[in-house]
C-alpha cells in the first residue's frame, strides 16, 4: 500500500523566514513519482514539481527547493525568504506509474507580514 | 490556453438527491481524473477516464459514477446523496494517464 505523511498540520512564520515542509512516503515499488502541489484559498491545486524515484538530485526553482532522500523516504520542500503570497495549503503526493495520485493530509502554511 | 474548467462552482443539495458535476480538460489533454476533498483533508481519488472508459477506481461506492465524452470532457454523478458527500470535488486532466495532472478550481458541494 502507498501512503504519504505530512506530520506538520500547520506552520506559521514571519515573512522573510525560511520554512521547510516535511513529507514522508511509504511504497514497496522501486519506480514511483513524487509531487508537490499548492492549494491557495481559491481551491485549485497548483502543480509545483514532479520527481521520479531514480532521480535524487535536489532541485531549486527560485525561492523553492526540494530535497529528495530515498534512504529516509522523504521529499521535503523548503521556501527561502518566505512571502505572504506563499500562504496556502501544500500537499505532497505519490504515484506509482500510471496509477492514482495518493495525497498527504496537507500542511497549512501561514506567512505573517 | 484555457486550463481545466469545472461547473458549477457551488452546489447545495439535500440528502437523497442526485447531482451531476462537469469538467472540461485542458486543451490537448485526453485523460480526466476526479478527486473528493473533504474539509481539512487531502484529495481522495474517485476514478479516472481515458478513451471514454473508466480506467481506475478508488474506494468509492457505486453511487459515484462518471462518464467521458468524445471531446474528452467528463461528468461525475452522485446518487442518493449523503451528508458525508459534502466536499470539494476536483477534476484533473492530463495528456494520457502518465503525465502530470492539472487541476481545476473544483466544485463545492454541500449536502443538507
Amino acid at each position: 500500500a502507498q501512503k504519504v505523511t505530512q506530520a506538520q498540520t500547520e506552520i506559521s512564520v514571519v515573512e522573510k523566514e525560511d520554512v521547510t515542509l516535511d513529507c514522508v512516503y511509504e511504497t514497496r515499488d522501486t519506480t514511483y513519482y513524487l509531487f508537490w502541489y499548492k492549494q491557495p484559498p481559491s481551491g485549485e491545486l497548483v502543480f509545483l514539481i514532479r520527481r521520479n524515484s531514480f532521480d535524487e538530485q535536489n532541485e531549486i526553482s527560485g525561492r523553492y527547493s526540494w530535497n529528495f532522500q530515498k534512504s529516509t523516504s522523504s521529499f521535503n520542500f523548503t521556501i527561502t525568504a518566505s512571502q505572504v503570497v506563499d500562504s496556502a495549503v501544500y500537499f505532497c503526493a505519490l504515484r506509482r506509474g500510471a496509477q492514482k495520485l495518493v495525497f498527504g493530509q496537507g500542511t497549512r502554511l501561514t506567512i505573517n507580514p | 490556453d484555457a486550463g481545466v474548467t469545472q461547473s458549477p462552482t457551488h452546489l447545495i443539495k439535500t440528502r437523497g438527491q442526485q447531482v451531476t458535476l462537469r469538467c472540461s480538460p485542458k486543451s490537448g489533454h485526453d485523460t480526466v481524473s476526479w478527486y473528493q476533498q473533504a474539509l481539512g483533508q487531502g484529495p481522495q481519488f474517485i476514478f479516472q477516464y481515458y478513451e471514454e472508459e473508466e480506467r481506475q477506481r478508488g474506494n468509492f461506492p457505486d453511487r459515484f459514477s462518471g462518464h467521458q465524452f468524445p471531446n474528452y470532457s467528463s461528468e461525475l454523478n452522485v446518487n442518493a446523496l449523503l451528508l458525508g458527500d459534502s466536499a470539494l470535488y476536483l477534476c484533473a486532466s492530463s495528456m494520457r494517464f502518465l503525465e502530470e495532472q492539472f487541476f481545476g478550481p473544483g466544485t463545492r458541494l454541500t449536502v443538507l
